[in-house]
């Protein structure tokens, strides 16, 4: 089993529309949660971090399920500028504060 | 935030030669590390770079063939050995504890081909 894994995407969706992408992590020892963007051919930026409680920024909400080492990322209202890469990101318990990463979501949004 | 640039930003390289690829950031920070992203995969981390002494690397990773030096707290190195075309890739920096922030930043990406 993977460390991370992530829907496989793509997902194509029309400006305003509601997405949802899930991830599963294998360590249950894992103690932090990322979501982060890239864009074709630039570095990973960190989107939020996720919390036990849920988070959520703007038009972004983040959720986790420890018991079901669960992890999901809302977007509403999708932008054409929301277009890219989503990666799914937990700490390594093994190697600190280094991070893991799913193979990432591809998003399009189309006008 | 932490501000990270790499050199060079690409290059092409011979099969048989090494190439090292420098970090720098801005402040200070705890954490220093190198991830490499193969075409069409995410990233995998190669090792940590740790200050003043010897780097601690991924299963699958060893010294000979990514050396890694880090002098100080805002500069590190990763030297590519002996590259063959399996090494093309981009390869990232990364810092952690920028001003005390509970954050992971990366440096803009090093993209090698090796021909």
């Amino acid at each position: 089993r993977k460390e991370v894994e992530q829907d496989p995407g793509p997902f194509n969706v029309p400006e305003g529309a509601t997405v949802a992408f899930n991830c599963t992590y294998s360590n249950s020892a894992s103690q932090s949660f990322f979501w982060y963007r890239q864009d074709c051919r630039k570095e990973p930026k960190l989107l939020m971090s996720v919390y036990s409680s849920g988070n959520e920024d703007g038009r972004f909400t983040a959720q986790l399920n420890r018991a079901s080492q669960y992890i999901s990322l809302l977007i509403r209202d999708s932008k054409l500028s929301d277009s890219a890469t989503y990666l799914c990101v937990v700490n390594s318990p093994q190697a600190g504060t280094a991070l893991i990463f799913g193979k990432g979501t591809t998003l399009s949004v189309s006008s | 935030s932490a501000v990270i640039s790499q050199k060079p930003s690409r290059d092409i390289c011979q099969r048989g030669t090494s190439l090292t690829i420098q970090c720098q950031v801005d402040s200070q920070v705890t954490m220093m590390f190198w991830y490499r992203q193969q075409p069409g995969q995410s990233l995998t981390l190669i090792a940590t770079a740790n200050q003043g002494s010897e780097a601690t690397y991924e299963s699958g990773f060893v010294i000979d063939k990514f050396p890694i030096s880090r002098p100080n707290l805002t500069f590190s190195t990763l030297t590519v050995s002996n590259m063959s075309p399996e090494d093309s890739s981009i390869y990232l920096c990364s810092v952690y504890g920028a001003g005390g922030e509970d954050t992971q930043y990366f440096g803009p990406g090093t993209r090698l081909t090796v021909l």
